[in-house]
């Protein structure tokens, strides 16, 4: 399996700050790259997803920018809140629903209030 | 948006014995479905790709044998773990292709834990 290589393993950020999770790939054919949200003990929830013909996509505080180039992918996270404090895990496949996710080691994100 | 279950929730079972995990797509047909394990503090691994009504392709180092997943229907794949070790304790968990609107993609089912004593 191709890797995706996702930084930093743990976060802490301030409640109203920004985190910022990155990911990076290898394999130039990957065309479909999500973000999950996992909480302890569930399931991972899909939390944003991009393609490569876009350069970012923002829904609500959650916002990716892709960059093609430097086949590197990043979750920002605006106006964190206590709420996020979950591991988020970067992924990326060739096909958006049709083959299996290769998924990034995670980053646990802890907000403090 | 689309919904995937899983059962049971957790399981304890003795070393030696196997058991059946159902993973269910409760509002669309999902022709693949994926089993993926999980190891505390830890990704991801993908197990198996399961399509309906043909053989599951396994991932390098999983054992066909010992991870037995059948996929008989567009909303049910099973994955049996037969003659469980401590070594398989685990949160095992699903995903299923499915379609919401325009978008497709996959949508993940809430996990089963599984300890094996």
């Amino acid at each position: 399996q191709q890797q995706v290589k996702q930084s930093p393993q743990s976060l802490i950020v301030q409640k109203g700050g920004i985190s910022i999770i990155n990911c990076a790939y290898e394999n130039t054919a990957f065309d479909y790259f999500p973000w999950y949200q996992q909480f302890p003990g569930k399931g991972p929830a899909l939390l944003i997803a991009i393609r490569p013909d876009v350069s970012e996509k923002k829904e609500g505080r959650f916002t990716i920018s892709f960059n093609k180039s430097a086949k590197q992918f990043s979750l920002h996270i605006m106006d964190s809140q206590p709420g996020d404090s979950a591991t988020y895990f970067c992924a990326a496949s060739i096909d958006q629903a049709g083959t299996a996710l290769i998924f990034g080691k995670g980053t646990t994100l802890s907000v403090s209030s | 948006g689309a919904v995937v279950s899983q059962h049971p929730s957790r399981v304890i079972c003795k070393s030696g014995t196997s058991v059946k995990i159902e993973c269910r797509s409760l509002d669309f047909q999902a022709t693949t479905m994926f089993w993926y394990r999980q190891f505390p503090k830890q990704s991801l691994m993908l197990m198996a790709t399961s399509n309906e009504g043909s053989k599951a392709t396994y991932e390098q180092g999983v054992e066909k044998d010992k991870f037995l997943i059948n996929h008989a229907s567009l909303t049910l794949s099973t994955l049996t773990v037969t003659s469980a070790h401590p070594e398989d304790s685990s949160f095992y968990i699903c995903s299923a292709s499915g379609r919401e609107g325009y978008q497709e993609t996959q949508y993940f089912g809430p996990g089963t834990r599984l300890l094996v004593l």
